[in-house]
């Protein structure tokens, strides 16, 4: 099985700029998807794909990568962007296996 | 509309079995690829099973041999049958519904979680 690696916790000033990073080996293979979760609720996704988020989602969310590190930026981070954030994306042994980061709690400072 | 509405779980002891449900409306289960995903307590998120658009079904590690993941068309539902419990599978458990492409897959659609607690 593979694993995807993040920071466990990762804080900003409100209005900053925060990255929030995600590491695997099957991240050269496929795009990761990041999820938003807050205390109490289902998690939800915030970017997918290359680099695009789901209808409602701001556009300060945005996601990149390059080679194994998948990266979510949030671009003049808001209050209400505090929470837990997941990256997944598939095993790499070509089976549709499924894996999740640790996840990133972050903090607003 | 559309959603993913889910029942089942609550207090089983080890090695007990369960079987959580999960119906979907405004969509066919049988045109998606569908998911099940739980949460420990204070734990991040784990995948657990896949049931393709077809007949396949794909599960990690952790619960292959003691999961079954399964689909009644005629009620579009999704079940997560699970037998030999352990402690270690108390969590909420989420069904979702996949958005799969060639390069990238994500959860586009969750049910509200239901937990399942295991303890004697």
């Amino acid at each position: 099985s593979s694993e995807l690696t993040q920071d466990p916790a990762v804080s900003v000033a409100l209005g900053q700029t925060v990255r929030i990073t995600c590491q695997g080996d099957n991240l050269r293979l496929y795009y990761a998807s990041w999820y938003q979760q807050k205390p109490g609720q289902a998690p939800a996704v915030v970017v997918f794909g290359k680099d695009s988020r789901p209808s409602g989602i701001p556009d300060r969310f945005s996601g990149s990568s390059s080679g194994s590190t998948a990266t979510l930026t949030i671009t003049g981070a808001q209050a209400e962007d505090e929470g837990d954030y997941y990256c997944n994306t598939r095993d790499s042994s070509g089976n549709h296996l499924g894996v999740f980061g640790g996840g990133t709690k972050l903090t607003v400072l | 509309e559309v959603q993913l509405v889910q029942s089942g779980g609550g207090l089983i002891q080890p090695g007990g079995s369960l079987r959580l449900s999960c119906a979907a409306s405004g969509f066919s289960v049988t045109s998606k690829f569908m998911s099940w995903v739980r949460q420990a307590p204070g734990k991040g998120l784990e995948w657990v099973s896949s049931f393709n658009n077809g007949d396949r079904t794909f599960y990690a590690d952790s619960v292959a041999g003691r999961f079954r993941t399964s689909r009644d068309n005629s009620k579009n539902t999704l079940y997560l049958q699970m037998n030999d419990l352990r402690v270690e599978d108390t969590a909420v458990y989420y069904c979702a519904r996949e958005f799969v492409q060639l390069s990238y897959w994500y959860f586009d659609l969750w049910g509200r979680g239901t937990l399942v607690t295991v303890s004697s």
